[in-house]
């Protein structure tokens, strides 16, 4: 069965940098788009990037544009989000998810994993 | 800046039906937003039910569905269970590489 585990979240401090995986199992990484998402602490979703299947392009939320990149390597299974700049307000659950087609889309969703940024 | 509009709370009986809506303000929501509906219980990762305004996945149950009504999208949920109690969230696509979700509708079952 499809499987995201995410991981790399953490405490770190405002200004600093942090970098997420998800790894993919249970289906074909290179055929689908993927996802991340996050939701702060009590609040609701908020999408942050998308990626084609073959990395041949990429989408970012206006919120975190030009600070977070979007990557995947499909002869590893796993996706990427390389967070720069990190701000208070970045802090949540970060979640990767699996398109349904090669772009964007969703289907499956990982467990999140905690970023929280803080002095 | 589209700000994507849901009911922040609904109650529906057990056995019940109810209708949540998403609206944007931008405009109508239209088959062209590929409105997407997800559901979250407390502490639990969000799981997707509809896709592409209509479509459930194969994990989806029967009983929620989706639709277009007037100028929103719509999940109809009929015949509610007390395991339908979550937030419910929709999401919508807009030209130029934008996607944005709702703010959420949290859903009791009473």
């Amino acid at each position: 069965q499809v499987q995201l585990v995410e991981s790399g979240g953490g405490v770190v401090q405002p200004g600093r940098s942090l970098r997420l995986s998800c790894a993919a199992s249970g289906f074909t990484f290179r055929s689908y788009g993927m996802n991340w998402v996050r939701q702060a602490p009590g609040k609701g979703l908020e999408w942050l990037a998308v990626i084609w299947y073959d990395g041949s392009d990429k989408y970012y939320a206006d919120s975190v544009k030009g600070r977070f990149t979007i990557s995947r390597d499909n002869t590893k299974n796993t996706l990427f989000l390389q967070m720069n700049s990190l701000r208070p307000e970045d802090t949540g659950i970060y979640y990767c998810a699996r398109s349904w087609i090669k772009y964007s889309g969703f289907a499956d969703w990982g467990q999140g994993t905690l970023v929280t940024v803080s002095s | 800046q589209a700000v994507v509009t849901q009911e922040p709370s609904l109650t529906v009986s057990p056995g019940g039906t109810v209708t949540l809506t998403c609206g944007s303000t931008t405009g109508p929501v239209t088959s062209g937003n590929y409105p997407y509906w997800f559901q979250q219980k407390p502490g639990q990762a969000p799981r997707t039910l509809i896709y592409d305004t209509t479509n459930r996945h194969s994990w989806t149950p029967a009983r929620f569905s989706g639709s277009l009504l007037g100028d929103k999208a719509a999940l109809t949920l009929s015949g509610a269970q007390p395991e339908d109690e979550a937030e419910y969230y929709c999401f919508l696509s807009y030209s130029g590489g934008r996607w944005v979700f709702g703010g959420g509708t949290k859903l009791t079952v009473l």
